[in-house]
């Protein structure tokens, strides 16, 4: 069975601060992680891919991703309230056409 | 922006009938998608089409749904003979290739009665 996991939260972050989330992920051939933010009601928008070990980085948003560790994770620098929602991990092998879920964690920006 | 586009925005129907839950992909998408989430729940997948035929389904997608691209533009997921458990917000979405990221259209609330 394929998991991805996240600590549901709720994460709460000062304004301004950096906000980080967190994801495992159990299938080894894992290929392809997303990050994904989910407002309430609303559907989820992507925010990151990131394909290869390393860190990724755009705008405010830093993805890394460790294959060896089974990890990925999002940093969010000078966090706005705005960026409160839940962000989704989102994560596919090169098998599967299929993004596996994790039940996402939900960020809260405190003013 | 190009975005995928769902129609109705909200279907309420009468459990037993039959629900057809329309998308528009993104244009030059190759590759279109149906997930469910059930409210408070996972996002869970449901079936991946790519050149007319489905390549993916999961547990879920039983024979009370298929899928369908009746033109060039439009793709539509239809569920035979709605149960209660089937309200659930029901996404679309497509890519470019299978490997790129997978764009939302905004959703379906579907409410069984």
């Amino acid at each position: 069975q394929k998991e991805v996991e996240q600590n549901s939260g709720p994460l709460s972050v000062p304004e301004g601060a950096i906000a980080s989330l967190n994801c495992t992920y159990s299938d080894r051939v894992s290929q392809s992680f997303f990050w994904y933010r989910q407002y309430s009601g609303k559907s989820p928008e992507l925010i990151m891919s990131i394909y290869s070990n390393g860190d990724k980085e755009d705008g405010r948003f830093t993805a890394q991703l460790n294959k060896a560790s089974q990890y990925v994770s999002l940093l969010i620098r000078d966090s706005q309230p705005s960026d409160s929602a839940t962000y989704l991990c989102a994560v596919k092998s090169d098998s599967n056409y299929q993004l596996i879920w994790g039940a996402g964690t939900k960020l809260i920006i405190k003013p | 922006e190009p975005e995928v586009t769902q129609t109705p925005s909200h279907q309420v129907t009468q459990m037993g009938q039959e629900v057809i839950l329309r998308c528009v992909p993104i244009s030059n998408h190759l590759y279109f998608y149906w997930y469910r989430q059930i409210l408070g729940q996972k996002v869970e997948f449901l079936v991946s089409f790519y050149n007319n035929e489905i390549s993916e389904k999961s547990e879920i997608f039983d024979d009370q749904f298929s899928v369908e691209r009746p033109d060039g533009s439009n793709f539509t997921l239809k569920i035979r003979s709605t149960k209660l458990e089937d309200s659930a917000m029901y996404f679309c979405a497509s890519s470019e290739e299978g490997a790129k990221p997978q764009h939302f259209g905004d959703g379906t609330r579907l409410s069984i009665l």
